[in-house]
């Protein structure tokens, strides 16, 4: 079993619509939960991070995160053409980042 | 500013070249990362820097060579790379002790001939 798990989609939704992505994950070490949106052949970009169990906003974005059940989400609200991209989800503890294989997102007008 | 800058953007190089990319950062921090993401993959960990000292090598191949000359430059030297290593070759920085909240450049698109 692989320590991040990502469904990769591609997932399609109409503009406005709320977006869910999702992750889970074996090691109850992780200290801290990050997202990342990537677009075709640029780098990561950070969009959220947490290092506890529960809710983070921050404009459309929410993150979410249970440790209990080792379930990391990512709401997105008033989804936007531009919010296509990869979405990567990156638990982590120490220096290692353990990356998702990333959620296609594609927000049609 | 939260910007890590990468150079070159695009490289191609024959199997016998060696060159180098370079990542800068004034982000103040003390940990620097370089990661390689293949097309539709996940970026996968290559070396990191601590307090401009190797950290962690993934078993990473010796014709990748990194070097960390001071806290806000990173540098990744390559000589006799084979075509498979054709890849989007990532830097990262973050404080020290972790790397939540690590911040990534834009990239070097590499292309090995």
């Amino acid at each position: 079993q692989k320590e991040v798990e990502q469904d990769p989609g591609p997932l399609s939704v109409p503009e406005g619509a709320i977006v869910s992505l999702n992750c889970t994950y074996s090691n109850s070490a992780f200290q801290y939960f990050m997202w990342y949106r990537q677009y075709s052949r640029k780098g990561p970009e950070l969009l959220m991070y947490t290092y506890s169990s529960g809710n983070k906003e921050d404009g459309r974005f929410t993150a979410q995160v249970d440790k209990s059940s080792k379930y990391i989400s990512l709401f997105i609200r008033d989804s936007q053409p531009s919010d296509s991209a990869t979405y990567l989800c990156a638990p982590g503890s120490g220096y290692a980042l353990n990356f998702g294989k990333g959620t296609s997102l594609l927000v049609t007008p | 500013d939260t910007e890590v800058t990468q150079t070159p953007k695009h490289l191609v190089m024959g199997m016998t070249n060696k060159k180098s990319l370079k990542c800068e950062q004034h982000m103040g921090h003390r940990a620097m990362y370089w990661y390689k993401q293949k097309a539709k993959k996940p970026p996968e960990l290559m070396f990191v820097y601590s307090y401009e000292k190797l950290s962690i090598n993934e078993s990473v191949p010796s014709r990748f060579s990194p070097e960390c000359p001071n806290s806000s430059l990173l540098n990744l030297h390559l000589h006799a790379l084979q075509p498979e290593d054709s890849a989007l070759y990532l830097c990262a920085s973050s404080h020290a002790g972790a790397a939540g909240e690590a911040f990534f450049g834009q990239g070097t698109r590499l292309t090995v001939v």
